[in-house]
């Protein structure tokens, strides 16, 4: 069965700096790999998907993410943070049934 | 375009009363998804709908939670005897079709407080 693992349950960034949040994955064969964002008191919100392709995934509000199969991950980021992007996140791995697994999240603080 | 809408948005009740939480799907999808997000957590699969149909019932918690949904429509998720560990924001989603590599469409959620 498919299972994710967020391994930072939160993360502060001054606002401008640069961002990583950590993603692996257990899976069989490649997998359909999806990061969300969660604002308070919002639904999820997806950020970018990725199937199939260029491993380099680009998604809304500047982030994008890179699948790397032989370390099993999926890490988003994104150059330059903005004081907007605090909420949690959460990536999720999908498969050909339907119940897509999500992490257990990583909370983003950012500092002014 | 609507999305996907919840009500109600806010429902606390007392210990052992039933509740029902509806869900309105994006028009046009056919799989529904229900899910619990318990404070801090991530979020807990428990059943989705193809069309009206629910193939997999296995994720939800006991027998007295259930859902249904009116044809591909409005999906209702009944909590019976509430127990204080229920409180969580249970979250609906629907996508085109029931497969993992379509995008889950989010609605607000529903943040139910047992009391």
């Amino acid at each position: 069965a498919q299972s994710v693992t967020q391994p930072d349950i939160h993360i502060t960034v001054s606002e401008g700096a640069s961002l990583e949040l950590r993603c692996n994955y257990s899976y069989g064969a490649t997998p359909y790999l999806f990061w969300y964002v969660q604002s308070p008191g919002q639904g999820l919100q997806l950020l970018l998907k990725y199937f199939s392709g260029d491993t380099l995934v680009q998604g809304i509000k500047g982030f994008e993410a890179e699948f790397k199969r032989s370390q099993s991950s999926f890490n988003l980021r994104k150059p330059s943070v903005h004081w907007s992007d605090a909420a949690e996140y959460f990536c999720a791995v999908g498969a050909t049934h339907p119940d897509m697994r999500f992490g257990a999240g990583t909370r983003l603080t950012v500092k002014p | 375009g609507a999305g996907v809408s919840q009500s109600p948005s806010n429902k606390v009740t007392e210990k052992g009363k039933d509740v029902e939480l509806r869900c309105d799907p994006i028009s046009g999808h056919t799989a529904l998804y229900w899910y619990r997000q318990r404070l801090g957590q991530g979020l807990e699969f428990l059943i989705y709908f193809q069309g009206n149909s629910a193939p997999d019932k296995s994720g939800l918690p006991s027998d007295r939670f259930s859902a249904e949904r009116t044809g591909e429509s409005v999906s209702t998720l009944t909590i019976q005897r509430t127990q204080q560990e229920d409180s969580a924001v249970y979250l609906c989603a629907s996508s085109i079709a029931a497969q993992g590599a379509y995008e889950q469409y989010f609605g607000p959620g529903t943040r139910l407080t047992v009391t």
